[in-house]
């Protein structure tokens, strides 16, 4: 069965210090992989995009990597903001076999505190 | 929110009425989307059209309907027989071209049964 899963489900850090999601797939075939930030009561928002040869991608102060052989992503923040507080969805592109179909992660919930 | 509009933001429906959420996108996208997000899970694909006046069911399309006249607009009725209807519900678009295509997002509507 096709798979995103994420961790920690929630997450509470500082302003100004570093933290990293998780996202671990069992989608098969492969696509590609984006990481989308969803600020409360509003829609996803695209940060980054991977395909299978890609180890890390950076956006800003987000920077992302992919395991392919692992089937694991990870999404770093460094020196958070009061504003990085959203859920952060990790999105799983099945290959064009099976219609390009997304699969979406649970997301995990990120508060940053003053 | 990448040139998709939803209405209304927040809907309330009595039990037993239809309702129907608006989504006009202004990309010249040829496919869009409708998805429910309930807190916890990942979001889930209720029905998408790749072209106008063609559409197809999602993973979760019972209780619902859509139709697609024009290219720019794919509304979503919520019928009575939808049995539990309250959550966030987004509506998606994207090219059709290439295989990395990104998927913008609208900025939601809640909906909830009194």
């Amino acid at each position: 069965k096709n798979q995103v899963e994420q961790s920690p489900q929630s997450l509470i850090i500082l302003e100004g210090k570093n933290c990293t999601l998780q996202c671990n797939y069992t989608v098969s075939p492969f696509s590609n992989l984006r990481w989308y930030k969803q600020d409360t009561g509003r829609g996803p928002v695209s940060l980054t995009i991977m395909t299978f040869s890609e180890n890390t991608k950076s956006n800003g102060r987000y920077t992302a990597t992919l395991d392919a052989d692992t089937k694991q992503s990870s999404l770093h923040i460094t020196a958070s903001q009061l504003s990085d507080s959203a859920s952060y969805i990790c999105v799983v592109t099945a290959g064009r076999e099976y219609g390009n179909k997304l699969v979406f992660g649970a997301g995990t919930i990120l508060r940053v505190k003053s | 929110d990448g040139g998709i509009t939803q209405s209304p933001k927040y809907l309330f429906r009595k039990e037993g009425q239809n309702v129907t959420l608006s989504c006009e996108q202004n990309l010249n996208h040829d496919a869009m989307y409708w998805y429910r997000q309930d807190p916890g899970q990942g979001l889930r694909l209720i029905y998408y059209s790749q072209i106008v006046n063609d559409f197809q069911k999602g993973d979760i399309a019972e209780g619902y309907s859509v139709s697609r006249e024009k290219k720019e607009s794919f509304p979503l009725t919520v019928t009575s027989a939808q049995k539990n209807p309250t959550a966030f519900y987004l509506c998606a678009s994207t090219t059709t071209s290439g295989d990395f295509n990104e998927q913008f997002f609208g900025p939601g509507t809640r909906l909830t049964v009194l």
